[in-house]
């Protein structure tokens, strides 16, 4: 079995600042898929950004990026320049060879003008 | 980039009815589909997985005689609460694989639909 925690349920950032998303993730599997996803007021569900394990390099996406500490089992998410669209629930997930994603419980993220 | 659509997106329904939701992959192929539920401020919880051509794996704890999955064909797949109760009440959300880009690629998500039982 494999688990995704994270570890806060609620954070808020000022606008134009930096803030960083916590996520731990337990597997016995060698090769798998890490995400972020974005599930803003609408509930439309927003890949963010994607970390292969087999990858050392950290995945970026703009103002998007992760830190990966794969012996560790944490997978980070740093939002640069946070924007007032940015509030929403982010959530961590983890794909095994199987193609079903386990999710983490979400952290509400809320952008202070 | 690869759209997945919901109908309907929002439904009411009286306790006893049967209910169906359609998840469509519109500009790509789907072999598999899986049916995520998420409850109010919680997280998506994989109900099943669709494959087409055969029969659902259902989750453990998930009803699959309540949940009845379908997926004809590589574009749709259905999901029919049967005989559907208020703790039925839910926000269901579906996702598609494209069968194209290969094992790599990532599941687009629905827009979910919210299922009220009165």
């Amino acid at each position: 079995a494999q688990t995704v925690t994270q570890s806060q349920p609620e954070m808020s950032v000022q606008e134009a600042e930096t803030v960083t998303l916590s996520c731990t993730y337990d597997t016995s599997e060698s090769n798998y898929y890490l995400f972020w996803y974005k599930q803003p007021p609408s509930r439309q569900m927003i890949l963010v950004i994607r970390q292969e394990a087999y990858k050392q390099q950290n995945a970026t996406e703009n103002r998007f990026s992760v830190n990966f500490q794969k012996a560790a089992k944490s997978f980070s998410l740093k939002i640069s320049d946070s924007q007032l669209g940015d509030t929403a629930m982010y959530f961590c997930a983890l794909e095994n060879a199987g193609n079903m994603l386990t999710f983490g419980g979400g952290t509400r993220l809320m952008v202070k003008p | 980039g690869a759209v997945v659509s919901q109908h309907p997106s929002w439904v009411i329904c009286k306790s006893g009815t049967s209910v169906k939701i359609e998840c469509r992959s519109l500009d790509f192929q789907a072999t598999t589909m899986f049916w995520y539920r998420q409850f109010p401020k919680q997280s998506l919880m994989l109900m099943a997985t669709s494959n087409e051509g055969s029969k659902a794996t259902y989750e453990q704890g998930v009803e699959k005689d309540k949940f009845l999955i379908n997926h004809a064909s590589l574009t749709l797949s259905t999901l029919t609460v049967t005989s559907a109760h208020p703790e039925d009440s839910s926000f269901y959300i579906c996702s598609a694989r494209d069968l194209m880009r290969g094992a790599e690629e990532t599941q687009y998500f629905g827009p979910g639909t919210r299922l009220l039982v009165l």
